[in-house]
């Protein structure tokens, strides 16, 4: 149950995009379309604003975006806005019925 | 609505005995798989352990099995973790997630509680 890598932190501008990538292995983002992405503000409960890679829950913004290739998955934030900045955690199903999370990213939004 | 509220955490000492308590409204409960995830002090989110929507089908992380349980009561809406032999590095913040589909848990979780924060000290 490794830890998918994800980088520490990443930053742009109001307005620009940006993305988050999110590396695993064949035992979980390569081998299931489960990657879920997770929206944390400083002392709140993560918010779900990507499930199963691409899909968007009701009342997400459509400004956030998921994929996956190979091992990776990536979340696109376009038209990036203050209250954007938060805490981003992917995650994933994997083998024997367990989740992993990534280490977690800081967007600061400039 | 779907609410989601836990209960039962504190400071305990280290070998010690905790159970947390998750009391959830707004949803079919038995219907729907739920799960502990915790996250210890300005570090990231870790997934402890989920449980299906009938409560027989359990999966724990590997950093709490043999030592923590997770476990419901449809009847009263409520979900549990019995933690044991507590060690400093179980300390965080426990939050009850709801997943977002029916009968289906990888999905992913789209309701969480407001977290309950556990401290085992020495």
């Amino acid at each position: 149950q490794s830890a998918l890598t994800q980088p520490a932190s990443v930053s742009g501008s109001p307005g620009q995009s940006i993305t988050i990538s999110c590396s695993g292995s064949d035992s979980d983002v390569g081998s299931y379309q489960f990657v879920s992405w997770y929206q944390q503000h400083p002392g709140k409960a993560p918010n779900l604003v990507i499930y199963e890679g691409t899909k968007w829950p009701s009342g997400v913004s459509h400004r956030f975006s998921g994929s996956t290739s190979g091992n990776t998955a990536s979340l696109t934030i376009s038209g990036l806005q203050p209250e954007d900045e938060a805490d981003y955690y992917c995650c994933s199903y994997a083998h024997s019925s367990t989740w992993v999370f990534g280490g977690g990213t800081k967007l600061t939004v400039l | 609505e779907v609410q989601l509220l836990e209960s039962g955490g504190g400071l305990i000492k280290t070998g010690g005995s905790l159970r947390l308590s998750c009391a959830a409204s707004g949803f079919t409960f038995s219907m729907y798989a739920l799960s502990w995830v915790r996250q210890a002090p300005g570090k990231g989110l870790e997934w402890v352990s989920t449980i299906s929507g009938d409560g027989i089908t359990t999966n724990h992380a590997d950093s709490v099995k043999g030592r923590f349980t997770i476990s419901r009561d449809n009847s009263k809406n409520t979900l549990y973790l019995q933690m044991n032999s507590l060690r400093a590095e179980d300390t965080a913040v426990y939050y009850c997630a709801k997943v977002l589909k029916v009968k289906q848990e990888r999905s992913g979780w789209d309701s969480w509680g407001q977290g309950t924060l556990v401290t085992v000290s020495s």
